[in-house]
């Protein structure tokens, strides 16, 4: 099946500093989406990106699906932006499922 | 509009006990999946329902077992607990049955086994 690898999997930030995760995957997908686990274990959606470029707000993603990766970019990093931030990608072979990967645990330091 | 609802929130059981968990997909949308989260992992997906068939099934035991109502909200039953089943379970919805539909994921259901 469909293979998805997060890097890093542990960044650590001083507030206002700029970050950018990776999401590579290993195969065509149809689907790609972006996500940050809060503390109580909800998956908020960030982007719906399975191509192209999007913002919003501080934030901003970019898939290229050709090359089989995505970057989510998290600009003037603020102390609420802690947490888990996952990639996952829609495996069409099969169940129509989202595959994720490990994630990324960014903390922000005041 | 209110988004995806799981209840309950929390439950505690023993191994070998049974449990039922519940969720209300978004208005409109008439897909539900259901994923496992253990500690330190992305979730793991275990069953798709949509128009209440069961469209797709990851690797889980026959222990665990699902159904979509008329009104699309959803059961996931997990029988003879053991240890390892004690994760978060997710549940989320979406539009259509198919992967490229954006998803919504409810608060989930933490479920700790002794």
């Amino acid at each position: 099946g469909i293979q998805v690898e997060q890097s890093p999997p542990d960044l650590i930030l001083q507030e206002g500093a700029n970050s950018t995760l990776r999401c590579n995957f290993s195969d065509s997908v149809n689907n790609l989406q972006w996500f940050h686990q809060n503390p109580w274990g909800q998956l908020i959606n960030l982007f719906y990106i399975p191509s192209g470029t999007k913002q919003n707000g501080r934030l901003s993603a970019t898939t290229v699906a050709t090359e089989r990766y995505s970057l989510l970019y998290i600009s003037s990093s603020q102390t609420t932006d802690s947490g888990v931030y996952f990639c996952a990608v829609g495996d069409f072979q099969g169940a129509q499922k989202l595959v994720f990967g490990q994630g990324t645990r960014l903390t922000i330091n005041p | 509009d209110a988004g995806v609802t799981q209840s309950p929130t929390h439950l505690i059981k023993t191994r070998g006990q049974q449990v039922t968990l519940r969720c209300s997909p978004i208005s409109g949308h008439k897909s539900v999946s259901w994923y496992q989260q253990v500690l330190g992992q992305g979730p793991q997906f275990i069953f798709q329902y949509y128009e209440k068939e069961e469209r797709g099934r990851g690797n889980f035991p026959d222990r665990f077992s699902a159904r979509q109502f008329p009104n699309y909200s959803s059961e996931l039953n997990v029988n003879a607990l053991l240890l390892g089943d004690s994760a978060l379970y997710l549940c989320a919805s979406s539009l259509r049955r198919w992967s490229y539909n954006e998803q919504f994921f409810g608060p989930g259901t933490r479920l700790t086994v002794l």
